[in-house]
């Protein structure tokens, strides 16, 4: 148990569906963090929100867009992606948005577009 | 810029040592090591920050030379539980923005 949960775990959707994504951490942090995961390729930085605002946008798509109403609570939506958004999506917290802290990732959500 | 982490993959036996290895074209702030076991959420290790501190796991060993801007990661005495994908991910200006290498693939057997 990380602290860090995601639903849903898995996710099939279509080019043309909306869903979002939901993570949620029980560990009193500020800094909140989406990475991408897709195979053979390393883990990738989407966003990165400190204490619930936003501070980055690594070049992300505008398909993908991220909420995050507190502290504890960061979302993923989702519109008309590509087959090649297929990937694990992974949130993680940190105490600080500041060096030397480490971050906790959750479980991620297995994302299919068909 | 994402580092460069070598071997790509080692097989040990459980007992053996092995090292991995994180280098980084660009001066560092620190190195956190994590580690996944597939279909698992990566898990921190380690934080080695320049000035010489360290944060992790105590039975972790780890290295941060920063004059070479390189990390390593010292599995001792391995067991089976050590097996997994190895991640090491740079933080150049202190801001925990990381970036993430491929990966060292681990698999430690009986």
């Amino acid at each position: 148990e990380t602290g860090v949960t995601q639903t849903p775990r898995h996710l099939v959707m279509g080019m043309t569906n909306k869903k979002s994504l939901k993570c949620e951490q029980h560990l009193g942090h500020n800094a909140m963090y989406w990475y991408k995961q897709s195979a053979k390729k390393p883990l990738e930085l989407m966003f990165v929100y400190n204490f619930k605002e936003q501070t980055e946008n690594n070049s992300v798509p505008s398909r993908f867009s991220p909420e995050c109403p507190n502290s504890s609570h960061l979302f993923l939506h989702l519109h008309t992606l590509q087959p090649e958004d297929s990937a694990l999506y992974l949130c993680a917290s940190s105490l600080y948005l500041a060096g030397g802290h480490e971050q906790y990732f959750g479980p991620g959500t297995r994302l299919t577009v068909t | 810029q994402q580092p460069v982490q070598s071997p790509q993959a080692v097989i040990l036996r459980e007992g053996e040592d092995a090292v991995i290895n994180c280098s980084s074209s660009k001066a560092l702030y620190s190195v956190h090591w994590y580690r996944q076991k597939h279909g698992e959420a990566p898990v921190f290790l380690m934080i080695l920050l320049k000035g010489g501190e360290q944060k992790g796991h105590e039975k972790i060993s780890a290295s941060f030379n920063e004059k070479k801007q390189q990390s390593s990661l010292y599995l001792t005495a391995s067991q089976l539980s050590y097996s997994g994908t190895y991640f090491c991910g740079p933080d150049l200006y202190g801001n925990n923005r990381l970036a993430f290498g491929k990966g060292n693939q681990v698999v430690v057997i009986p």
